[in-house]
């Protein structure tokens, strides 16, 4: 969506390099979300960032995936040494107001691992 | 733990036709449910959402989901299918208190034939 701007949108890559994915949410938003959706498993969610409060890593699935944001604006999800699980669509979502649960999600970062 | 089932992988319905697209939940408190609906090419939208009161909500583009307690269900209707409601619908569950993450059902696939 125009709010939330993620780059690449298609990615691929061979098995054990490194990627970056980004999210670029339009000001203002203190939250940010990483989900993740593989082919027929639905979404999964990854991390979240609100504010400054340290963010909630219980959904990343191992030490190869980490994100940061800085700045409060821009996010990256890193994902080292890439397998063929790793292949699937990573969402960026925002709330777009006050309202619990109603989330705004870009378009996505297709990635496939070879 | 919690969790959203929806039971139905893939449902094809004519156009002009009822729908019902079946989500339930396994929560110990009452939960706010969502619906999602991810139409081919496009970003995640909330179509509605439950936090509390009227049990019967009415969303956008002629949705309406009900949520039954004693069924820990929260299936999605419409009256009358129209040919751009062929999309992939999600289930979510948001816990009280937490701070808002969603646990996604795996998604039904919705085809409308003509």
């Amino acid at each position: 969506g125009a709010g939330v701007s993620q780059s690449p949108s298609n990615k691929v890559t061979e098995k054990g390099k490194d990627v970056e994915l980004r999210c670029d949410p339009i000001s203002g938003h203190t939250a940010l979300y990483w989900y993740r959706q593989s082919l027929g498993q639905g979404l999964e969610f990854l991390i979240y960032f609100q504010g400054n409060s340290a963010p909630d890593k219980s959904g990343l699935p191992s030490d190869r995936f980490s994100a940061e944001r800085t700045g409060g604006s821009v996010s990256t999800l890193t994902i080292q040494r890439t397998q063929q699980e790793d292949s699937a669509v990573y969402l960026c979502a925002i709330p777009p107001g006050q309202n619990y649960g109603e989330l705004f999600f870009g378009e996505g970062s297709r990635l496939t691992v070879l | 733990a919690q969790s959203v089932t929806q039971p139905d992988i893939h449902i094809t319905v004519s156009e002009g036709a009822s729908l019902e697209l079946r989500c339930n939940y396994s929560y110990g408190a009452t939960p706010y449910l969502f619906w999602y609906v991810q139409s081919p090419g496009q970003g995640l939208q909330l179509l509605l959402k439950y936090f509390s009161g009227d049990t019967l909500v009415q969303g956008i583009k002629g949705f309406e989901a009900e949520f039954k307690r004693s069924q820990s269900s929260f299936n999605l209707r419409k009256p009358s299918v129209h040919w751009s409601d062929a999309a992939e619908y999600f289930c979510a569950v948001g816990a009280r208190g937490s701070q808002g993450n969603l646990i996604f059902g795996k998604g039904t696939k919705l085809s409308v034939k003509p």
